[in-house]
């Protein structure tokens, strides 16, 4: 069974980076159709997609945080990560990581499973 | 880009059947997935594509879509049902950019 786990410092300074990885075990972060992504949400706000990831690296970021984010992936650790720099406390929130079933030729892609998630408090 | 929205709440009945619905452009050419959240937990998929449910999901949890309009049903809702619910799909572009929408806070009366 697929399981995502995200691990990180649970308190960010205003205007440092956010580091957070995600660890999947129980399957290949390097099989096909698969994205992995990242996903916030502050509290007691809605989800917001932050960006993915495949496995050769390709990425795609939300427009509005994309100049701050870069999302990686490590193959040989089975392993993804996010940093989002210049944080404020706005980005405080629940991180979490996703894999994305994604199939090009299908009208549709779904987020599953996902990692419990992890509170970051940016404060300084 | 795109935008999905959602009633922020919904309530229904006890056993009666309630409908969540998501507006947005890209759903005229894509389907939504649907995410229940409970207080305190992750969120979890329940209906994707047409209407596929993952290994788990109840019956009674049901996907539509018609237009610019994808919806959750739920028949014969249930005091566990009670939860958030966000849709989501991709982008107009059909890159996979994920899109959420707002959420919907179902109360089971």
């Amino acid at each position: 069974q697929l399981q995502l786990q995200e691990s990180g410092p649970g308190l960010v300074k205003p205007s440092e980076t956010l580091s957070l990885t995600c660890t999947v075990s129980g399957g290949s972060i390097s099989s096909s159709s698969y994205y992995w992504g990242w996903i916030r949400q502050p509290p007691g706000k809605g989800l917001e997609w932050i960006g993915s990831i495949y496995y050769s690296g390709s990425t795609y970021y939300n427009p509005s945080l994309k100049s701050r984010v870069t999302i990686s992936v490590d193959t040989s650790k089975n392993q993804f990560s996010l940093k989002l720099s210049s944080v404020t406390a706005a980005d405080t929130a629940v991180y979490y990581c996703a894999r994305l079933v994604f199939y090009q030729l299908l009208p549709y892609n779904w987020f599953d499973p996902w990692g419990q998630g992890t509170l970051v408090t940016v404060s300084s | 880009s795109s935008e999905l929205t959602q009633d922020p709440a919904v309530s229904v009945a006890l056993g009666q059947t309630v409908r969540i619905t998501c507006q947005g452009d890209s759903l005229r050419s894509y389907y939504a997935s649907w995410y229940q959240q409970k207080p305190g937990q992750a969120p979890v998929l329940v209906i994707y594509g047409k209407n596929n449910r993952p290994s788990g999901i109840p019956d009674r949890f049901s996907g539509s879509s018609s237009g610019n309009t994808a919806s959750l049903t739920i028949t014969g809702a249930q005091a566990e049902d009670e939860a958030d619910y966000y849709c989501n799909s991709r982008d107009s572009s059909g890159n996979p950019l994920g899109v959420f929408g707002g959420g919907t806070k179902l109360t089971v009366l």
